[in-house]
């Protein structure tokens, strides 16, 4: 089962509005990840926000995080024709898990499209 | 430009073929990844190699069959598939292995069709 959920599913925006994204998780978490991809091709990681922050903030993107109601958002401020792409949460396994490497789990994901 | 190589770009086989997809990167990585990824779907996990020795196998059909030769190669041998395995195989990396690895680098995929 999918450990996170995005809304919205699709996202159509003017070039220059502000885009935001949520995710909900199920389980706890030690840390969220935000992915674009392109269409067709591969993941591109975007920012880790850590469960002991609440707030994180790189070039014109902005991701919070509440631990309390398991959710993340993604926000992209200015937006442009590039930023056109599926944007995915991702969450690792619970603390504890040893070894093993990063079982990352995906979100639903939004599509997000910028329109001149 | 991502540092992790899938090989081929595209691929399209009939049931009864052997192939293999390819990937590798040069980044000193010790864990390496195969997703698997359907039309507007997110990626599912597949495989997981941890300092070139299998660690997660998410239940995966053994049609599908990978191989890590070293720690920047790994391969994923595929027999016998079915239509509905045509879909892009992501290949990534991550710098350590354990839990809470941080990021993952993506391979740009390899787009399989299953005739």
């Amino acid at each position: 089962s999918q450990q996170g959920e995005e809304d919205p599913q699709a996202l159509s925006i003017q070039e220059g509005e502000n885009a935001t994204m949520n995710c909900s998780y199920k389980t706890s978490i030690n840390n969220l990840q935000w992915y674009r991809q392109n269409s067709g091709r591969g993941l591109v990681h975007l920012i880790l926000i850590r469960s002991n922050e609440r707030e994180k903030h790189s070039g014109r993107l902005r991701v919070t995080l509440d631990t309390s109601k398991k959710s993340s958002s993604l926000l992209i401020t200015a937006s442009r024709a590039a930023d056109t792409a599926s944007y995915f949460c991702a969450t690792p396994p619970n603390w504890g898990l040893t070894g093993g490497g990063n079982k990352l789990t995906f979100g639903t994901g939004t599509q997000l499209k910028v329109e001149l | 430009d991502t540092e992790v190589t899938q090989t081929p770009k595209h691929l399209v086989m009939g049931m009864t073929n052997k192939k293999s997809l390819k990937c590798e990167q040069h980044m000193g990585h010790r864990a390496m990844y195969w997703y698997k990824q359907k039309a507007k779907k997110p990626p599912e996990l597949m495989f997981v190699y941890s300092y070139e020795k299998l660690s997660i196998n998410e239940s995966v059909p053994s049609r599908f069959s990978p191989e890590c030769p070293n720690s920047s190669l790994l391969n994923l041998h595929l027999h016998a598939l079915q239509p509905e395995d045509s879909a892009l195989y992501l290949c990534a990396s991550s710098h350590g292995a354990g839990g809470n690895t941080g990021e993952l680098f993506f391979g740009e995929g390899s787009r399989l069709t299953v005739l």
